[in-house]
């Protein structure tokens, strides 16, 4: 089973600043890597599939970068609507899918 | 819009079943291009991949949860289920239903999601 890892837990950022999130795979999982923004109380909606390319309505402050093991997600210039728990999964390699425990993103 | 519903009981007694069904609207479940899964979140916990059914009734489970999960599924009602037997507290949680493609038609991403139910297992 491939393991997710990602930090930080917990991520504190001003308004307009920049966020980056970590996700961090056991083996190679290529660019099989998926990235969900989850909102209190709400299901998980999909930002971006194949590492980088953005779903559809996800506005351009938002980027995926990484591939083998390492993989980031960054927001340019933090919203206040940003605030969320951020989780990773991989594709590559299932069954089973597996993804990270998630970073809550705040604002500062 | 494809949209999907969870339905079921939210409050299961130790050692029962837990059986949820989910409804899929504006679009067929049978497809050939889509796998229709299962995932959990516990309560402040991540989430976790129970398992995945085609539209011909193969299935997939998570290893960790194989031993107690059954996923079927019923293409003349669009809708398919979970059970998971010998339930205990530590199977409380949110249980969400998705869709994801099959490897030779996309990435095999969970997009959309049904908005969850919460399940407790309690006495």
């Amino acid at each position: 089973e491939i393991v997710m890892t990602q930090s930080p837990a917990t991520l504190s950022v001003s308004p307009g600043e920049r966020a980056t999130l970590s996700c961090r795979a056991s083996q190679s999982i290529g660019s099989n890597l998926a990235w969900y923004q989850q909102k209190p109380g709400q299901a998980p909606r999909l930002l971006f599939y194949g590492a980088s390319t953005r779903a559809t309505g996800i506005p351009a402050r938002f980027s995926g970068s990484g591939s083998g093991t390492e993989f980031t997600l960054t927001i340019s210039s933090l919203q206040s609507e940003d605030v969320a728990i951020y989780c990773c999964q991989q594709y590559n390699n299932w069954p089973p899918f597996t993804f990270g425990q998630g970073t809550k993103l705040e604002i500062k | 819009q494809l949209l999907l519903q969870e339905s079921g009981p939210g409050l299961v007694k130790p050692s029962e079943t837990l059986s949820l069904t989910c409804t899929v609207s504006g679009g067929s479940i049978n497809s050939s291009n889509y796998y229709w899964g299962w995932i959990r979140q516990p309560p402040g916990k991540g989430l976790e991949w129970i398992g995945t059914i085609y539209y011909s009734g193969s299935t997939y489970y998570n290893p960790s949860l194989k031993s107690r999960v059954s996923i079927s599924i019923d293409t003349s009602k669009n809708q398919f289920s979970l059970k998971l037997k010998s339930v205990t507290a530590a199977d409380t949680a949110v249980y969400y239903c998705a869709r994801h493609a099959t490897p030779w038609f996309g990435e095999q991403v969970f997009d959309p999601w049904g908005q969850g139910t919460l399940v407790t297992v309690s006495s």
